[in-house]
């Protein structure tokens, strides 16, 4: 079964970019049943999604982000990456990757559910 | 702000039953399928529902999801206070070309 790891730093200075990847093992990247995505959540706060990426590098981002974030996807390591520039501290979060299923419906192909989610990642940004 | 409306917090007793409820417009919930996740603090989000109604294996049959029209609900029975945690409803918005998904704020469930 899928199994989905992030790392990186835990700590960005203000103004730099954060950079994270995540490890997919149990199954292919190139699946054409996945979307592979990012999600965050602040201190107390709630989920919010950054962005989406398939495997043939299509991306598909958050319109409050999309000026800052970044995502990439490696299949020959079978991980896909975030990066996200210009950070303050109001990106400190716990950053989640997780798989999306995409699902057709009405001839569109969406992304349904996200599972499974990694563990998540804290990253702090101060200086 | 979040796309989707769910109340902050619910209670209830052990043994007794809750509902969680998530309003959103035509454009997500409306006539998309909508997931349920469960996050006990500390760990990641898990999923509960989806496909409105569905639940993976696994999930025991105390949790439950229904929708109508621009609104879902999770239904919880019989309480356990390892049911303590918070819950999110998703989907995605049509409101773009691409589908983009969308949460709830999250609602805190405490079991008194």
């Amino acid at each position: 079964q899928l199994q989905l790891e992030e790392s990186g730093p835990g700590l960005v200075k203000p103004s730099e970019t954060l950079s994270l990847t995540c490890t997919v093992s149990g199954g292919s990247i190139s699946s054409s049943s996945y979307y592979w995505g990012w999600i965050r959540q602040p201190p107390g706060k709630g989920l919010e999604w950054i962005g989406n990426i398939y495997y043939s590098g299509s991306t598909y981002y958050n319109p409050s982000l999309k000026s800052r974030v970044t995502i990439s996807v490696d299949t020959s390591k079978n991980q896909f990456s975030l990066k996200l520039s210009s950070v303050t501290a109001a990106d400190t979060a716990v950053y989640y990757c997780a798989s999306s299923l995409r699902i057709t419906i009405f001839g569109v192909v969406v992304p349904a559910r996200f599972v499974p989610w990694g563990q998540g990642t804290l990253v702090t940004v101060s200086s | 702000q979040s796309v989707l409306t769910q109340p902050p917090s619910v209670s209830a007793a052990p043994g007794q039953k809750v509902t969680i409820s998530c309003s959103g417009s035509s454009s997500n919930i409306g006539n998309n399928y909508v997931s349920w996740y469960q996050q006990v603090p500390g760990t990641a989000p898990k999923l509960l529902i989806y496909d409105n109604n569905k639940r993976p294996s696994g999930i025991p049959d105390r949790f439950s999801g229904s929708k109508s029209g621009t609104a879902a609900t999770l239904g919880i029975t019989g309480l356990q206070t390892g049911d303590e945690a918070d819950y999110y409803c998703g989907t995605w918005d049509s409101s773009l070309s691409a589908g983009l998904p969308v949460f709830g704020g999250g609602t805190k469930l405490t079991v008194l």
